[in-house]
């Protein structure tokens, strides 16, 4: 079974839109850490942001933020007045902290800003 | 300071060959780990070294897949005999410590294997 199920495979929005990727994740593990990567497209995946399950307050970092809801076992991601820079494809991932280091990676959502 | 490093960028070897990918981490993170991404996909864990020994080997594929780490900090992943399916982009991350995932990973550029 897929832990991390991102939905959206392909967003395109126009600049300065704001848009929302989804991410929603499969657990029994009580302690765990929710990341979000973005892959652009020279390849590297950047870190971008790392939850752990006792903290459910929204971040804010800039144009980013994310939602955190453990009853909808979802962490979104929301870009505001998107730029042709976010243009990338977007990870969510997941940790078990019982489990060991892995991390479960979505299949990815591949965001385009058109101009 | 200097990012997770991999080398070579790109490999291309020929069916049945057998090949060495390397991956340098930054400097003062004992965990080290190994990702396989096919195209379109997500990233999919192979292996997790915590210092010289490989604490969870349960992502590797089968027995052709091997792994080291004998300093405790440059690493190589060897695969014997390849197959066409052993094409994709081989990732390597590394971080503080292994700690279940409180600590993030950070990535490296990636080797491209293509297996002709």
């Amino acid at each position: 079974a897929q832990k991390v199920t991102q939905a959206q495979t392909e967003i395109s929005v126009v600049e300065k839109e704001d848009v929302t990727l989804d991410c929603v994740y499969e657990t029994r593990d009580t302690t765990y850490y929710l990341f979000w990567y973005k892959q652009p497209p020279s390849g590297e995946l950047v870190f971008l942001i790392r939850r752990n399950s006792f903290d459910e307050q929204n971040e804010i970092s800039g144009r980013y933020s994310w939602n955190f809801q453990k009853s909808t076992s979802s962490f979104n991601f929301t870009i505001t007045a998107s730029q042709v820079v976010d243009s990338a494809v977007y990870f969510c991932a997941l940790s078990e902290g019982r489990a060991g280091n892995q991390f479960y990676f979505g299949t990815g959502t591949s965001l385009t800003v058109i101009p | 300071g200097a990012g997770v490093s991999q080398t070579p960028s790109n490999k291309v070897t020929e069916k049945g060959k057998y090949v060495e990918l390397r991956c340098d981490p930054i400097s003062g993170h004992t965990a080290l780990y190994w990702y396989r991404q096919s195209l379109g996909q997500g990233p999919e864990f192979l292996i997790y070294f915590q210092g010289t020994g490989a604490a969870d080997d349960s992502g590797l594929p089968n027995d052709r897949f091997f792994a080291v780490r004998p300093e405790g900090s440059v690493s190589t992943l060897k695969i014997q005999r390849t197959e066409r399916g052993d094409s994709a982009v081989y990732l390597c991350a590394s971080s503080l410590g292994g700690a279940g995932g409180y600590y993030e990973q950070y990535f490296g550029p990636g080797t491209r294997l293509t297996v002709t």
